[in-house]
Formats: structure tokens, C-alpha cells, sequence
């Protein structure tokens, strides 16, 4: 029983598409991230969710959106997708003040061609 | 601006022999560090963390080891196994207490039989 589990795996996409990514989480932890690991292996922090609410987000284009339906899911939306956005997006999960201990889905790989 | 700086992108060490793994970070404000270890297709799992009052973290193979002053941390597995084939993050967090975890880029270890 997965965890964390992220929708789809892999998502190949022309430019300009819209597409979203799911995470769902059965920890029953109130904080989630989406992270981003672009072509250099760093992983970037996008948005963070406690609770539904909204407490991080970095400097990210408004083509991203994240939405949080309950403290179990946050989806990642995408608009006019650019080439740029190429990378593997990680959700990850993690109990209040949990001092850093994210439980990390497998990825998503988006290819935008 | 990269705070959390992993240099080396890859190891390789023999099996049985002692792996360190070195980062480096700038922000002085940071108050716990973590080493995740990730497999390919999957996400990164926790391995072993360091507060910053301690200088020591052993967790059977695993120690990491903290330098405050130099803002050095390194993590030694020893004896190092094939298993243990995989990228290794080291992160770092500050007090907001957002949860937000900043990563280094990933050092690449090999265990060869």
C-alpha cells in the first residue's frame, strides 16, 4: 500500500498543453510538497500545504497551480506547458514540525515537446 | 543561489571499504540536515538526520557528521555494500518551521563488488 503515490508516472505533452499531476498521501500527514528536480539534480521546493492551506510558495510562473482538495491530495495543475518545464516533480508528505522527515512519491517524469 | 552544495557528483568505493559523502551549505540559519538516498524511478527516502547541537548521528552503518563552523556536514557508511548503489541528498532546514527542506544536487555512489 503505497504511501505516497504520484499520477502519472510519465506524461509526455506538446507545448501549450494544460496537464495535471495527482498525489494523494494515506499517512494521515497534514503538511505536502510539490518539489521540482530539473536537469541539474537539484530538487526545488514549488509549494507547500498544511492542513489545505497554502504556506510556501516559491517563485514559481502562474502557470502552476496547486490545489489542495483535502490534507490527503495535492494535485499539480499546468498551464501552457513550455519546454522548460521538462523535469521529474516529486510530492512529498510529512507530519507537523516533523522536522524534515518527507515521505517522497516515485516521480513524475514530464517531457514537453 | 545554492546553499546546500553536494561538489562531488559521484563516488565509487569498494565493497566493504568506507563511502563519505561530503556538503557544504552557506546559511548559518539552518538548524537540521538531512541525508536522503534515492534509487532510479523511485523517490528519496530518509536516511539518517543531524540536529545542529550535535556534532555526531549514528544510526548502525550510517554516521553523519556535522561542522558548524566550517558549515560542513559528510555522511560515512562503512562498511559500504552494493545495496547502498544509489544518489545521496543532503538538506538542510531553518526554524520557520514550514517544513521546507533545501537540497542539495546529489552525489552519485557506486559499491563495486
Amino acid at each position: 500500500d503505497t504511501a505516497v503515490s504520484q499520477t502519472p508516472k510519465y506524461l509526455v505533452t506538446q507545448m501549450g498543453n494544460d496537464k495535471s499531476i495527482k498525489c494523494e498521501q494515506n499517512l494521515g500527514h497534514d503538511t505536502m510538497y510539490w518539489y521540482k528536480q530539473d536537469s541539474k539534480k537539484f530538487l526545488k521546493i514549488m509549494f507547500s500545504y498544511n492542513n489545505k492551506e497554502l504556506i510556501i510558495n516559491e517563485t514559481v510562473p502562474n502557470r502552476f497551480s496547486p490545489k489542495s482538495p483535502d490534507k490527503a491530495h495535492l494535485n499539480l495543475h499546468i498551464n501552457s506547458l513550455e519546454l522548460g518545464d521538462s523535469a521529474v516533480y516529486f510530492c512529498a508528505s510529512s507530519p507537523p514540525l516533523g522536522q524534515g522527515t518527507y515521505t517522497f512519491g516515485s516521480g513524475t517524469r514530464l517531457t514537453v515537446v | 543561489d545554492q546553499q546546500v552544495k553536494q561538489n562531488s557528483p559521484s563516488l565509487s568505493v569498494q565493497e566493504g571499504r568506507i563511502s563519505i559523502l561530503n556538503c557544504d551549505y552557506t546559511n548559518s540559519m539552518f538548524d537540521y540536515f538531512l541525508w536522503y538516498k534515492k534509487y532510479p524511478a523511485e523517490g528519496p527516502t530518509f536516511l539518517i538526520s543531524i540536529s545542529s547541537i550535535k556534532d555526531k548521528n549514528e544510526d548502525g552503518r550510517f554516521t553523519v557528521f556535522l561542522n558548524k563552523s566550517a558549515k560542513h556536514l559528510s555522511l560515512h557508511i562503512v562498511p559500504s555494500q552494493p545495496g547502498d548503489s544509489a544518489v545521496y541528498f543532503c538538506a538542510a532546514s531553518g526554524s520557520s518551521n514550514t517544513g521546507k527542506l533545501i537540497f542539495g544536487q546529489g552525489t552519485t555512489l557506486q559499491v563495486k563488488p
